[in-house]
């Protein structure tokens, strides 16, 4: 079946600071790959996506490329502020069948001014 | 912005109650979700409609039930609470090969 491992946190960081959250999966096919973000209190948004290999989602300073070769997904941003703190999750569709979403467990990162 | 609405936006409720978690969106997507999200932060699919009069149990086994009767209303309902009930749920929708949009969820708490 499919998954996703996602890195476990938390993740604290110092504002400017470079953040990689690494998450990888596993899936036949070519899935469709996600992040979505939850900041405290909300439900979960979209934060970029990819629906190809190699592809390069990117929003709000954030970038994941769609590694086929490794399955991965990870998320980086060049300079965090505090207002990225959240849970970031990692989220894989596939592209045929039912279409429901896989979750990772979930990244919770706080950034300290 | 996602045009999808949850309430109520927290509830606390005593064992045995009775309850409904109302989620509505003004999208008209086709597909609706209901999840479960740990304290620890995991989501688990509980429930899914893939539209009017189509619902289907998700990857967790849950006591709770569905009903699709309008392509924008996806209502939850406990018949009886109880506290092993307590978390967060969040509705979501979508349509054919696009993301799923949030709702900003429903926290229960059952005593």
């Amino acid at each position: 079946g499919n998954s996703v491992t996602q890195m476990e946190g938390p993740v604290t960081l110092s504002e400017e600071a470079f953040l990689t959250i690494n998450c990888t999966y596993t899936a036949t096919g070519y899935p469709s790959l996600f992040w979505y973000v939850q900041y405290p209190g909300e439900g979960l948004q979209l934060l970029l996506k990819a629906t190809k290999a190699d592809d390069k989602g990117s929003n709000k300073g954030f970038e994941a490329t769609y590694r086929k070769e490794t399955t991965s997904f990870h998320l980086e941003k060049g300079s965090v502020q505090v207002s990225d703190s959240a849970v970031y999750f990692c989220a894989l569709r596939p592209n045929f069948g039912n279409e429901k979403l896989t979750f990772g467990t979930g990244t919770r990162l706080t950034i300290i001014p | 912005e996602a045009d999808i609405y949850q309430t109520p936006r927290y509830l606390v409720i005593g064992t045995g109650k009775k309850i409904t978690l109302e989620c509505s969106q003004t999208m008209g997507h086709d597909k609706m979700y209901w999840y479960q999200q740990d304290p620890g932060m995991e989501l688990h699919l509980i429930h899914y409609s893939y539209g009017v009069n189509s619902t289907e149990k998700g990857d967790l086994s849950s006591e709770s039930t569905v009903s699709r009767i309008r392509t924008e209303h996806f209502p939850l309902t406990l018949e009886s609470a109880r506290p092993s009930h307590t978390s967060q749920y969040l509705c979501a929708s979508s349509v054919l090969n696009n993301e799923q949009f949030f709702g900003p969820g429903t926290r229960l708490t059952v005593l």
